[in-house]
């Protein structure tokens, strides 16, 4: 089984809706990293988390990192075709910079 | 463009042939990382160097596998006698180091062993 759960496996959404992934762990969490990958391309970096607690934004995404950091959530507002992609989260959980991978999530915007 | 290279994009091989790939990191990251992964999946880690040391390998990486970082800039990742099962992206990031340790990914290598 993996050792970070990611949900759903695709999405598909509507443009202009709202949309949520989810990464989950069981164990506690050094960092917790989202990419974006186009198919056949190499990870775009969105955003790295390390506090319990802690929110981070950019543009229309927003991801959050639970108090206990075992679990982590990524938001699309409004959502537009360039929000395309698969979308991978990323944890390091031994403090060793090695980062373990979800399957990631298959996201597809419905014009 | 100063992002993280990789040669080539992409490889066909035949299955018993021994292919390489090269990784140029963004300029003075210390830490440099290979991933393999296949479809829909994600990444799975290989190796990764400090500098030009090697400092991990997988448990999961065969022998037919080296990598090197000899004057830690570019990397090299090698397969000897490929096999079918080695088809795969191969994907490589590096990092600054220095408790900066957001990694930055190449476009990746495709290698197709037929």
């Amino acid at each position: 089984s993996q050792e970070l759960e990611q949900s759903p496996q695709s999405l598909i959404v509507q443009e202009g809706k709202n949309l949520t992934i989810n990464c989950t762990s069981s164990k506690t969490l050094y960092g917790l990293y989202w990419y974006k990958q186009k198919y056949g391309e190499g990870l775009i970096f969105l955003m790295m988390l390390q506090k319990g607690g802690e929110e981070k934004s950019h543009e229309k995404i927003t991801a959050k990192l639970d108090e206990k950091k075992q679990q982590s959530s990524l938001h699309i507002t409004a959502s537009q075709p360039s929000h395309a992609g698969i979308y991978l989260c990323g944890a390091d959980m031994d403090s060793n910079y090695q980062l373990i991978w979800g399957a990631g999530t298959k996201l597809i915007i419905k014009p | 463009d100063t992002g993280v290279s990789q040669d080539p994009r992409h490889k066909i091989t035949k299955r018993g042939q021994n292919v390489t790939f090269r990784c140029d990191p963004i300029s003075e990251h210390n830490r440099l990382y290979w991933y393999r992964q296949t479809l829909g999946q994600g990444p799975e880690f290989l190796t990764y160097f400090q500098n030009e040391a090697q400092l991990e390998k997988s448990r999961l990486l065969s022998d037919r596998f080296s990598a090197e970082r000899p004057k830690g800039s570019f990397s090299t990742l090698e397969i000897q006698r490929t096999e079918q099962g080695d088809s795969a992206m191969y994907l490589c990031a590096s990092s600054p180091g220095a408790n900066q340790e957001t990694q930055y990914f190449g476009p990746g290598t495709r290698l197709l062993v037929l």
